[in-house]
């Protein structure tokens, strides 16, 4: 069965720290694996894209990173902001050319001052 | 100034209403999505479109409807065969088949009263 789950549920941390948010998934055949910053109340956009052959992708603060043969996939936050909080969620795509996207539950990051 | 709205942002309900969530792209993307998210749990796609005239249904189907009649547009009809319809639903479009990224709108929060 595809799933991807995601850990941890939620997280608290000190503006300024760094953190990491892992993601699991059992997707085949796998196509991509996207990372979404979701603010509350709001629609998800896309912070990251991660195909097979990539191991690494940086966009500013953040950095992603994916191991396709255990199937793992992180979110490295550095330094970080207020603005931060959010919901994170990974998206794995299914190669199969279909709709399918397979949603984590996110991880729900919470920066304090 | 291209992307995706829903509207309204905030809706309520009396039980045995039908209501209608409205979904519009400017992206030119073909494909068109409805998930629903509730607290704890990753999106459920209900209803997807990958051309105009036609719509498959995604996991959660039930209680609700779709339309397909303009590229721009996927309005979604809550029924009052859905149980339990209070949520966040959100809408997405994408160029194509699966894999593309998706572009969320910013959500419609709906409220059984």
């Amino acid at each position: 069965k595809n799933q991807v789950e995601q850990s941890p549920q939620s997280l608290i941390i000190l503006e300024g720290k760094n953190c990491t948010l892992q993601c699991n998934y059992t997707v085949s055949p796998f196509s991509n694996l996207r990372w979404y910053k979701q603010d509350t109340g709001r629609g998800p956009v896309s912070l990251t894209i991660m195909t097979f052959s990539e191991n690494t992708k940086s966009n500013g603060r953040y950095t992603a990173t994916l191991d396709a043969d255990t199937k793992q996939s992180s979110l490295h936050i550095t330094a970080s902001q207020l603005s931060d909080s959010a919901s994170y969620i990974c998206v794995v795509s299914a190669a199969s050319g279909t709709y399918k996207y397979i949603f984590g539950t996110g991880t729900r990051l919470k920066v304090l001052a | 100034d291209g992307g995706i709205t829903q509207s309204p942002k905030y809706l309520f309900r009396k039980e045995g209403q039908n209501v209608t969530l409205s979904c519009e792209q400017n992206l030119n993307h073909d494909a068109m999505y409805w998930y629903r998210q509730d607290p704890g749990q990753g999106l459920r796609l209900i209803y997807y479109s990958q051309i105009v005239n036609d719509f498959q249904k995604g996991d959660i189907a039930e209680g609700y409807s779709v339309s397909r009649e303009k590229k721009e547009s996927f309005p979604l009809t809550v029924t009052s065969a859905q149980k339990n319809p209070t949520a966040f639903y959100l809408c997405a479009s994408s160029i194509g088949r699966g894999g593309n990224e998706q572009f969320f709108g910013p959500g419609t929060r709906l409220t059984v009263l």
